[in-house]
């Protein structure tokens, strides 16, 4: 059975940086596209991130040049590094493979 | 970007009947490769996003076949054959033919 659980959110002050985790099992991470989209509250879902098994990545407009999304084979857990954190960055984000499964997302909450 | 609209933004239903959600691109979604990569999500309320349907009108495993996908080009709907209590929640559309992804507004669906 896939899984997917995110880990790694919070409360964090305006410019600060937060790594958020995703663990994966019943599949391996390397092998599949993976991305995280995120949701402010109330709001609608923002594609943020994508890297693809060969190791391509790509990152919306909104967040390039601020945040770095990895993957570690060994522990099959995908990351998203957030530097310069915004407080428009505020938002549930999620891991999701081929955007077809979706983990149950980690709030990010960005306020001095 | 490509900009994904959604109609309606809100739809009341009666448990039984039909519904329809449009989804129209600021450009043609058609790729390269010939696939039109238009995903449909469904968000029941306090979950994270499942996806219902891919590449315009492919079912996912285990989606209800009163969900059916259409459309080409830019132009694209999402119907339900008969709503059933289940079914509420908040529709998206999402583009995945070009960078970056981006999704519709969301359409959300409550029983009237």
């Amino acid at each position: 059975e896939v899984q997917l659980v995110e880990s790694g959110g919070g409360l964090i002050q305006p410019g600060g940086s937060l790594r958020l985790s995703c663990a994966a099992s019943g599949f391996t991470v390397s092998s599949n596209y993976m991305s995280w989209v995120r949701q402010a509250p109330g709001k609608g879902l923002e594609w943020v991130s994508v890297i693809y098994s060969g190791g391509s990545t790509y990152y919306a407009d909104s967040v390039k040049g601020r945040f770095t999304i990895s993957r570690d084979n060994s522990k099959n857990t995908l990351y998203l590094q957030m530097n310069s954190l915004r407080a428009e960055d505020t938002a549930v984000y999620y891991c999701a493979r081929d955007l077809k499964e979706w983990g149950q997302g980690t709030l990010v909450t960005v306020s001095s | 970007d490509v900009v994904m609209t959604q109609s309606p933004l809100s739809l009341p239903v009666t448990l039984g009947q039909p519904a329809s959600i449009s989804c129209r691109s600021s450009q043609s979604l058609v790729y390269s490769d010939g696939n039109t990569y238009l995903n449909w999500f469904q968000q029941r309320p306090g979950q994270s996003p499942r996806r219902l349907i891919y590449k315009v009108s492919n079912w996912d495993s285990g989606v209800p076949d009163r969900f059916s996908g259409s459309g080409s080009g830019t132009d694209f709907t999402l119907k339900i054959s008969r709503v059933e209590a289940e079914d509420v929640g908040v529709y998206y559309c999402m583009q995945g033919t070009h960078w970056p992804i981006t999704f519709g507004q969301g359409t959300r669906l409550e029983i009237k």
